[in-house]
């Protein structure tokens, strides 16, 4: 069965980095893009960034744009979001997500990154 | 990316059928049938119910159907049961090549 497991989260401060990671099992991983969505604390869901399955194709999030990069490494079944510039409104969960018929089919369990000084 | 409009709450008694909307705009709804809707239990991960407006995944009852007309797209749940309490979210694809959630409603069983 379909497997994301995300990691990587914690706390860091305004103005610096981390790089959360989600490895995929259970399906042929070079088959399908990837999503990255985050939950702030107390506000909905929203869309972050996205893969196609041969990294030719990536779009992000207006306000994470030349901020974030998401990635993938084949030889690992993985998917990054390296985040640089972080901000305190940055605080959330981040699921990654198996992109499948332009909607995000399975999740991960989720990592929190907070942004605090 | 405005996000797409939901009613903050609906609710219902066991039972009975609710429908949620979902509210865009051309560039996203009304553009393409890539509409897809969630279900959230607070503290769990959330689970894909309905994709290109109207399709169910294996696995997910065949009490929760989706629709859409121009801008607007629903979310229908039928014989509605306590188990059915959780937010709901829709998203969709959009022409900037992005995809952009609802605000969310939270489903309450009477």
């Amino acid at each position: 069965q379909v497997q994301l497991v995300e990691s990587g989260g914690g706390v860091v401060q305004p103005g610096g980095s981390l790089r959360i990671s989600c490895a995929a099992s259970g399906y042929t991983f070079t088959d399908h893009g990837m999503h990255w969505v985050r939950q702030a604390p107390g506000t909905g869901l929203e869309w972050v960034a996205f893969i196609n399955f041969d990294e030719t194709k990536k779009n992000y999030l207006d306000s994470v744009k030349g901020r974030f990069t998401i990635s993938r490494d084949t030889s690992k079944n993985t998917v990054y979001l390296q985040m640089n510039s972080l901000r305190s409104d940055d605080t959330a969960v981040y699921y990654c997500t198996k992109a499948e018929w332009f909607a995000f089919a399975y999740w991960g369990q989720g990592t929190l990154v907070t942004v605090s000084s | 990316q405005s996000a797409l409009t939901q009613p903050a709450s609906v609710s219902g008694s066991p039972g009975q059928s609710i429908t949620i909307s979902c509210t865009g705009t051309r560039s996203d709804i009304g553009g393409y049938n890539y509409l897809s809707w969630y279900q959230h239990h607070p503290g769990k991960v959330p689970k894909l119910m309905i994709y290109e407006v109207s399709n169910r995944p294996s696995g997910v009852s065949s009490r929760f159907s989706g629709s859409k007309s121009g801008n607007t797209a629903s979310l229908t749940i039928s014989g509605l049961q306590a188990e059915d309490e959780a937010d709901y979210y829709c998203t969709s694809y959009t022409t900037s090549g992005t995809w952009v959630f609802g605000t969310g409603t939270k489903v309450t069983v009477l």
